[in-house]
Formats: C-alpha cells, sequence, structure tokens
C-alpha cells in the first residue's frame, strides 16, 4: 500500500522567512503533483511533477522531485501572508491502460504572520 | 484546464437518507474520479468512473453505500447512501485531462445530523 507523509503537519512562520515542506513516499512513482486548498474551497493544482530531477517554480514556491529517494520539496521563498492555505503532495501510480488516482499526503498546514 | 461544477455544493441531510451529487465538465474525459474529505484530513479516493463501465471503487469503499453513475463523458453522480454522521464530509469529484493532471471540482459540503 502506497503511503505518502508530509512534514511538518503544521507550520507557522514570519513573512519574509523561507522555509520547506517535506512528502515521502513509499513506492515508485511516475509522477507528484502539488495542490494548494484555501479554507472552505477545492484544491487549486499548483506543480506536476514528472521526471526524476524535475524542478518548477511559480511565484515564491518553488518544487523538486528526487524519485530515487522517494522525496519531494516545496519551499517557500519570503514568504508573504497570501501563501497561508494547507499543502498537498499527491503521489500518482501511472500504468498505461488503467485508471491513474492520486493517493495524497497528510497536508501541510501553512500559516504566514506578519 | 477544465471547469468542473459539482451540485450541490453543501446540504444538510438527516440520517438515514441518501444523497445524490452531481459532477459536470465542460469538456469530455474519460475517467472522472470521486475523493471523500473528512473534516480536518486528507482526500481519499473513493472511486474512479469511467464512462460505459463500472465504477472501480477502493478498499473500504462499496457500491451498496456509494452508487456511482457515468452516463456520458462529461456528467456523474455519486450518491451517499443510508447516511450517518460519519459521512459527513467534503465530496469532491475530478477530471484527469490528457494524462497531465487532475482538476477538482468546487466540493459538496455534507453536514450529516
Amino acid at each position: 500500500e502506497l503511503k505518502v507523509e508530509q512534514n511538518p503537519l503544521f507550520l507557522s512562520m514570519q513573512e519574509g522567512k523561507n522555509y520547506t515542506i517535506y512528502c515521502n513516499y513509499s513506492t515508485t512513482s511516475d509522477r507528484l503533483y502539488w495542490y494548494r486548498q484555501d479554507p472552505g474551497k477545492s484544491l487549486e493544482s499548483l506543480f506536476v511533477l514528472l521526471s526524476n530531477g524535475a524542478v518548477k517554480q511559480e511565484g515564491r514556491l518553488m518544487a523538486s522531485l528526487d524519485t530515487k529517494a522517494r522525496l519531494s520539496t516545496l519551499h517557500i521563498t519570503a514568504a508573504v501572508h497570501d501563501l497561508s492555505a494547507t499543502y498537498f503532495c499527491a503521489v500518482d501510480i501511472w500504468n498505461t491502460g488503467t485508471a491513474s488516482k492520486l493517493t495524497f499526503g497528510t497536508g501541510t498546514r501553512l500559516q504566514v504572520t506578519l | 484546464s477544465a471547469v468542473i461544477s459539482q451540485k450541490p455544493s453543501r446540504d444538510i441531510c438527516q440520517r438515514g437518507t441518501s444523497l445524490t451529487i452531481q459532477c459536470q465538465v465542460d469538456s469530455q474525459v474519460t475517467m472522472m474520479f470521486w475523493y471523500r474529505q473528512q473534516p480536518g484530513q486528507s482526500l481519499t479516493l473513493i472511486a474512479t468512473a469511467n464512462q460505459g463501465s463500472e465504477a472501480t471503487y477502493e478498499s473500504g469503499f462499496v457500491i451498496d453505500k456509494f452508487p456511482i453513475s457515468r452516463p456520458n463523458l462529461t456528467f456523474s453522480t455519486l450518491t451517499v447512501s443510508n447516511m450517518s454522521p460519519e459521512d459527513s464530509s467534503i465530496y469532491l469529484c475530478s477530471v484527469d485531462l490528457q494524462g497531465l493532471t487532475q482538476y477538482f471540482g468546487p466540493g459538496t459540503r455534507l453536514l450529516v445530523l
């Protein structure tokens, strides 16, 4: 059974600081996703990482994937209050001809304070 | 990307009743997925719905409790049957576009009393 773990579960950080959220998974996977969820809202797709060594950046967020270590990171640079949300990683075991399905991590609730 | 709508957006139901949730997509998709997000928790896949075939359920979820329909390539329904307070959750549908990523609907917030 695929397990996906995130840490930390909760992160309180000051504006302007940097921090990294970690996502570990237990089996080989072809792709990894990062999503953002605001309170009472649905999920917003942030990044899709498709290969070992993949790195993607959007604004103050940068995601990377190390398939050998089964680890993805979401790095936050110079945090701002608008980044406060819950962040989920999700792992996809893609098998041609069968349904692709996501196993989600536990989520990291990020709170950025002034 | 895809535009996904769900109905109802929220509901309060009595235990023992059933609720059918609708999911509509603005483009034709092969796969549609139903997830549950219990309060303060992560998302768990309930089932995968392909048009023209029976839905595939994940461990811990059964068709009698969560019957799913997929009558065409843009629409699906999930029914939560014989509800109990433990079924209080957010139910989300998602679609897989071109095998690149999954997009999620706005969710249906269900409270069972």
